[in-house]
């Protein structure tokens, strides 16, 4: 079975400031990647996603996760973090291929950004 | 609009009590799950459905019951409710490929009392 290990629990930024979320996967066929960011008191919405190809995917809200399939790590990035990206973040995998369904989280990583 | 639907958004329920959380869909996806969020421990899987009348449990099934009739519903029951079930409940469900992604329903706050 699949898993997924975000390194952070908590970070905290000033606004204007760059960010890196660390996520590391652990399955041993090909998957699907995903982040998902929930807002206070909201349902989770996809940032971005990575299926095939380019390894360097863009999201929304400016957001862009790099997938190293020799570290098994999808990291999510930001150059220059505002408020409103204050929320918690999860990446999720997915065993590619047909029939598999499950889609598996990390345990979050909140992020707080400082004005 | 399309999306899932999941109701009520609250609950309180005294320990004991049964009760079923509802989940709707509208873009005949086949696949939709379970999931349970408690804080620092993200998003488990309940149970999952990969098409009516086909059902399968997750990583923390114990305790919860499901059905899968029909396309769009997938209703989550709790038969005896415990306060270890407090926690937000969401669903979710995916289209064949999941190249889309997952569409998350809105969640349910149950508090178990």
């Amino acid at each position: 079975a699949q898993s997924v290990s975000q390194h952070n629990h908590h970070v905290i930024l000033s606004e204007a400031a760059s960010l890196e979320l660390g996520c590391n996967y652990s399955y041993g066929g090909t998957v699907n990647l995903f982040w998902y960011v929930q807002y206070p008191g909201q349902h989770l919405q996809l940032l971005l996603k990575y299926f095939s190809g380019d390894p360097l995917v863009k999201g929304i809200k400016g957001f862009e996760a790099e997938f190293i399939k020799s570290k098994f790590s999808f990291n999510l990035r930001k150059p220059s973090v505002q408020w409103s990206d204050t929320a918690e973040y999860f990446c999720a995998v997915n065993p590619s291929g047909a029939g598999s369904y499950q889609l598996t989280f990390g345990k979050g990583t909140k992020l707080s950004v400082i004005p | 609009n399309a999306g899932v639907t999941q109701t009520p958004k609250f609950q309180v329920l005294k320990t004991g009590q049964s009760m079923t959380l509802q989940c709707a869909q509208d873009m005949n996806h086949e696949y939709m799950s379970w999931y349970r969020q408690d804080p620092g421990m993200g998003l488990r899987l309940i149970h999952y459905s990969v098409g009516a009348g086909i059902t399968d449990q997750g990583e923390v099934p114990n305790g919860y019951n499901v059905s899968r009739s029909t396309t769009e519903d997938f209703p989550l029951r709790l038969l005896s409710a415990a306060p270890s079930q407090t926690s937000v409940y969401f669903c979710a469900s995916r289209g064949p490929t999941g190249y889309y992604g997952y569409t998350f329903g809105s969640g349910t706050r149950l508090t178990v009392v």
